[in-house]
Parts: structure tokens; C-alpha cells; sequence
């Protein structure tokens, strides 16, 4: 089966660091893009940035560029967001999400998230 | 960024009735090397994560009821339920994935009336 499990919620004070994770399995981690998005409370959805496991090329959305950092480690086939100083407005769900690839006649082509992880709660109070 | 707005914001149908949702994009997510337009639309149930229904502005995702259809081209896309059923209440998303930034819309609630 081709899931992504995310690890669990967290709770932090302002300040803190924090790392959170998102694991894939049942299909070739490596060549399928990830990607991050924040859900604040009662709100929508907010594409943060991704990654490609293969080599690590990394992109954000410039609401989040230097806010967090997105990486990657494929041996253990696993993504991670992380912060080094939470902030209150940091509350939120964050999914990971992986970036199909459809077969045409003309090759392959990367498109929307088919498969989501199943959220992590973050909650930042003092 | 690409700005993507749905509207409405809400609305409430009746079962068996078709429900409507606009999307539309402040610049083309067509592409012109492939033809095809990079916009997808979500759907969310509270407490749960969101579920791709259709690609490519009007492919259903696999596994998704005919029920569900997308159409439209370069900056106007539409969802429409055909026949709106108590499993659809939810919160429904467009997203661009045409730039390298990717937007999602606002997000429309679907309800029963």
C-alpha cells in the first residue's frame, strides 16, 4: 500500500525547535516530489514548499523561505519540516503530501498530490 | 504567486441536486509545451486529510464517482457535482500547480439544505 505516516503531534513552547516527519513506503520514495502544506485552524490550505528525495532540490513558497526548512533523508525514506524558533502563529496542521507522476504518450509528467499524509498537529503556547 | 479564487465561498444544496464551483486563476496554469492545464481540485472532510478528486483540470482521479466532474481552460475551471450526495459534505479546494510557487484556493464548504 503507498502511504505516507506522519509522525505525531506536538506540542512547544515560542522559542523551541522542532522537527516533524513524514514517511513513505510501498512505492519508490526517491523519484516523487513532496511536498509540505500548513492548515491554521478553522482555515485553508497553504502550499509551504517541497522537495525531490533523488537530489534534494528543495522549494518554498516565499511565505515560508527562511521560516522553516524542508529535507529529505532517502535512506530511511523519510521527509522532514522543521523550525528552530517557534512562534504562537506556528499552530497548525501540517500534511505532507506526495506528487503523482502520470504516464502520457508523450513520457511522464509530474502532477497534483495523490497521496496525503495524515496530518500533525503543531500547537506553540506558552 | 498565481492568485487562485473559488466561489462561493458556501453553498448549500439539496440531495440529488447539482452544486457548482468556480475557480479562477489571476494568470494561465495552461501549459503550452503539453497543452494541459496544471489544476487540480481537493476535497476535505473535518479531521481528515485532503483527497485528490480531479487533475489536469477535468481527469478524475482514480477510484472518484462519475458524480464528479472538472472543466474549464487557462484561468477558468469549474467542480460540479451532479448529483450532490450526504457523503460529499465537505470543503472543496482548487489548486495550481503551473508555476513553481503552488496556491491553493480559498476552499468552498458544500452543505445540505
Amino acid at each position: 500500500e503507498v502511504q505516507l505516516v506522519q509522525s505525531g503531534a506536538e506540542v512547544k513552547k515560542p522559542g523551541e525547535s522542532l522537527k516533524i516527519s513524514c514517511q513513505g513506503s510501498g512505492y519508490s520514495f526517491t523519484f516523487h516530489w513532496i511536498a509540505w502544506v500548513r492548515q491554521m485552524p478553522g482555515k485553508g490550505l497553504e502550499w509551504m514548499g517541497g522537495i525531490y528525495p533523488g537530489d534534494s532540490e528543495t522549494r518554498y513558497s516565499p511565505s515560508f523561505e527562511g521560516q522553516v526548512t524542508i529535507s529529505a533523508d532517502k535512506s530511511d525514506t523519510t521527509a522532514h519540516l522543521q523550525w528552530s524558533s517557534l512562534k504562537a502563529s506556528d499552530t497548525a496542521t501540517y500534511f505532507c503530501a506526495r506528487r503523482a507522476i502520470r504516464s502520457t504518450v508523450a513520457g511522464t509528467l509530474d502532477d497534483a498530490l495523490d497521496i496525503w499524509g495524515q496530518g500533525t498537529m503543531v500547537t506553540v503556547s506558552s | 504567486d498565481i492568485v487562485m479564487t473559488q466561489s462561493p465561498d458556501s453553498l448549500a444544496v439539496s440531495l440529488g441536486e447539482r452544486a457548482s464551483i468556480s475557480c479562477k486563476s489571476s494568470r494561465t496554469v495552461l501549459s503550452t509545451s503539453n497543452n494541459k492545464n496544471y489544476l487540480a481540485w481537493y476535497q476535505q472532510k473535518p479531521g481528515q486529510p485532503p483527497k485528490l478528486l480531479i487533475y489536469w483540470a477535468s481527469t478524475r482521479e482514480s477510484g472518484v464517482p462519475d458524480r464528479f466532474s472538472g472543466s474549464g481552460s487557462a484561468t477558468d475551471f469549474t467542480l460540479t457535482i451532479s448529483s450532490l450526495q450526504a457523503e460529499d459534505v465537505a470543503v472543496y479546494y482548487c489548486q495550481q500547480y503551473h508555476s513553481i510557487v503552488w496556491t491553493f484556493g480559498q476552499g468552498t464548504k458544500v452543505e445540505m439544505k
